[in-house]
């Protein structure tokens, strides 16, 4: 298995602009994370869904962050509008039944 | 939430064996010890968990004490390859997805 696949691996972008990231599971897995890591607060989750459905969203910093999983291989992340605060690095992992988490090389995110 | 202590940094001679600390006093007896690393720019990996019983796979050994307020990562033979920031991470029983990773220990393997 080629593990899990994250896309773009980098994003550079100006404040305002809507980004889009992109996660492929883990064949099989049926539970998605997102997390996102910075210097000063370290790896932190954001959301995870099981068998396609949000379970808990309590990590999303605000309204302008959103994901989706409209099927059991593809999951996105997006933020509109995107600020500088934003700057990133996100990672996407998937499980088997709330097991093991295995992770994504990531999408490091810039915004100027 | 069971929170974890680790050393912020550990030095380790390539070829021996890297023994990574964490204490975990606050542990239930139903949550599992994960140890995840994460080398530079990449994503954490797995490397072993554990409940009561000491386990080992191909990558490394995990010691749990008998009061499972402490364990200890194993590294037998330590390369280059290996310098990372490991986490020692407690799953609670609660919510299997809260993985609370910390700071970690940054493993630095010399030449």
């Amino acid at each position: 298995d080629a593990g899990v696949i994250q896309s773009p691996r980098h994003e550079v972008t100006e404040m305002g602009q809507e980004v889009t990231l992109r996660c492929k599971p883990i064949s099989g897995h049926n539970s998605l994370f997102w997390y996102r890591q910075t210097m000063m607060r370290g790896l932190e989750l954001l959301i995870y869904f099981n068998n396609n459905v949000p379970i808990d969203d309590s990590g999303m910093p605000e309204d302008r962050f959103s994901a989706k999983m409209p099927n059991a291989s593809f999951s996105t992340l997006k933020i509109q509008p995107s600020e500088p605060r934003d700057s990133a690095v996100y990672f996407c992992a998937s499980s088997l039944r709330l097991d093991t988490q295995y992770f994504g090389a990531g999408t490091r995110l810039s915004v100027l | 939430d069971a929170k974890t202590t680790q050393p912020p940094s550990m030095d380790c001679a390539e070829g021996r064996a890297a023994n990574l600390p964490c204490n975990h006093s606050t542990i239930s007896g139903n949550e599992y010890v994960y140890w995840y690393r994460q080398i530079h720019s990449q994503g954490p990996q797995y490397i072993i968990h554990g409940l009561k019983n000491n386990e080992t796979n191909e990558m490394a050994s995990l010691i749990i004490t008998e009061d499972r307020k402490s364990s200890t990562l194993i590294l037998p033979h330590a390369t280059l390859r290996d310098t990372a920031v490991y986490y020692c991470i407690v799953r609670p029983s609660y919510n299997f997805n809260k993985f609370y990773f910390g700071s970690g220990t940054k493993l630095n393997v010399k030449p």
